[in-house]
């Protein structure tokens, strides 16, 4: 499974712009990039996933790289209801390949009043 | 209906009792997950079912009996379980095996004493 490097921590501001990096060097032609999200005491949930072009909906943006090795999640204007853990992950669709969906380490997001 | 439902919420078991884990979705998705979540790490992938049969067991000891009676339940027998199997069980679905996001139900947190 192709890995992901996201940092432990992060901290914003409330109503401020939230850029969550991830960097995924070894990223396969038939590598989607997924993110999801996991409140305290919840389960994981699904935020937003990609391919090679930049993607939005309700809840945030995926800007992917020309060379597919990093992408990042925009929080557009970050809540409290936003600290979370954030996970970056590679979900492999090619043919004979599981599509298994892997977590790793993601990314605690402190969001400060 | 768009939620995955875990029954129950909470579980405590001692380690010859015999429990089982229940997971219910009305989505219409035909793939669905079991993963086990340890305090402070990521959740870890342990069954794929998908179009009712088992897919994948990520090397899970047979203390752990999935089962699949249908393609909206999804349960997960228990038995012999030491204390450290003590975490938070987490059932997810998705519309296909390899395909869209997955949607995570909020978990069974059991307690083997």
């Amino acid at each position: 499974d192709a890995k992901t490097t996201q940092p432990n921590s992060m901290e914003s501001n409330e109503e401020e712009p939230v850029h969550l990096p991830c960097n995924h060097s070894t990223i396969s032609g038939t590598d989607y990039i997924h993110w999801y999200r996991q409140l305290p005491s919840q389960g994981p949930e699904y935020v937003i996933h990609g391919l090679t072009s930049n993607v939005n909906n309700r809840m945030a943006s995926l800007a992917i790289a020309e060379d597919r090795k990093s992408s990042t999640l925009i929080l557009h204007r970050a809540t409290l209801r936003d600290a979370a853990v954030y996970y970056c992950i590679l979900r492999d669709v090619g043919s004979g390949n599981t599509g298994k969906l892997i977590f790793g380490q993601g990314t605690t997001l402190q969001v400060k009043p | 209906d768009t939620e995955v439902t875990q029954t129950p919420k909470h579980l405590v078991m001692g380690m010859t009792n015999k429990k089982s884990l229940k997971c219910e979705q009305h989505m219409g998705h035909r793939a669905m997950y079991w993963y086990k979540q340890k305090a402070k790490k990521p959740p870890e992938l342990m069954f794929v079912y998908s179009y009712e049969k088992l897919s994948i067991n990520e090397s899970v000891p047979s203390r752990f009996s999935p089962e699949c009676p249908n393609s909206s339940l999804l349960n997960l027998h228990l038995h012999a379980l030491q204390p450290e199997d003590s975490a938070l069980y987490l059932c997810a679905s998705s519309q296909s095996w390899g395909l869209g996001g997955y949607t995570f139900g909020s978990g069974t947190r059991l307690t083997v004493v």
